[in-house]
């Protein structure tokens, strides 16, 4: 079975402030893992695949497979970065494969 | 840059009605998927389909509930007999390959 855990409901920083998503799953191969981010009242946004080891809006994020962990993280925070922040795990079965979601962790930047 | 669109964006409906939630996927994606989101709760898969047939399904997903893809732009999701738990966010999405793609979701309310 795959499950993801995002262990934090709210996360709340300073502007400026480094900040760091955490995000764990368990599955049993090689998956492939996505941070998904959703702003007020604006659909679900990818932002990261492990695959393509980017950096988008200065988030990045590396998949630790000892750990199985897919940390989002910031160095500096900004305002414009509070939403919702969703990991996801998909088994790369086939390209149908479902997405499977934590449970989202909601960023709070503050001045 | 083209989008997932969705209609309505909020539906209400009486316990035991049939509703159908509807969605024009981005055009030239192959794979089309249904997820909700109970209020408070994680963004779960419900069906997944490809080449007018579904690929996938999840045990939400039981006969009460059906899916379509009637002409060459729309993907429609059918509930027969809608129960006061199957209100949530109804969110559609597509993907040519690996990268699903999301819609603004449909609020579906069971009175």
């Amino acid at each position: 079975a795959q499950r993801v855990t995002q262990p934090e409901k709210l996360l709340s920083v300073f502007k400026g402030a480094p900040v760091e998503l955490k995000c764990n799953y368990s599955y049993s191969g090689s998956p492939e893992l996505f941070w998904y981010v959703q702003y007020s009242r604006q659909r679900l946004q990818l932002l990261l695949r492990h695959i393509s080891r980017e950096s988008i809006k200065g988030f990045t994020a590396d998949l630790n497979k000892g750990e199985t962990s897919f940390h989002l993280k910031k160095p500096f925070a900004q305002e414009e970065d509070s939403a919702m922040y969703y990991c996801a795990l998909r088994a790369p079965t086939g390209t149908a494969s479902k997405l499977t979601f934590g449970t989202g962790t909601r960023l709070q930047v503050t001045l | 840059e083209p989008e997932v669109t969705q209609t309505p964006s909020h539906q209400v409906t009486q316990m035991g009605q049939e509703v159908i939630l509807r969605c024009v996927p981005i055009s030239n994606h192959l794979y089309f998927y249904w997820y909700r989101q109970i209020l408070g709760q994680k963004v779960e898969f419900l069906v997944s389909f490809y080449n007018n047939e579904i690929s996938e399904k999840s045990e939400i997903f039981d006969d009460q509930f059906s899916v379509e893809r009637p002409d060459g732009s729309n993907f429609t999701l059918k509930i027969r007999s809608t129960k006061l738990e199957d209100s949530a966010m109804y969110f559609c999405a597509s993907s040519l390959q690996d990268t699903q793609y999301f819609g603004p979701g449909t609020r579906l309310t069971v009175l």
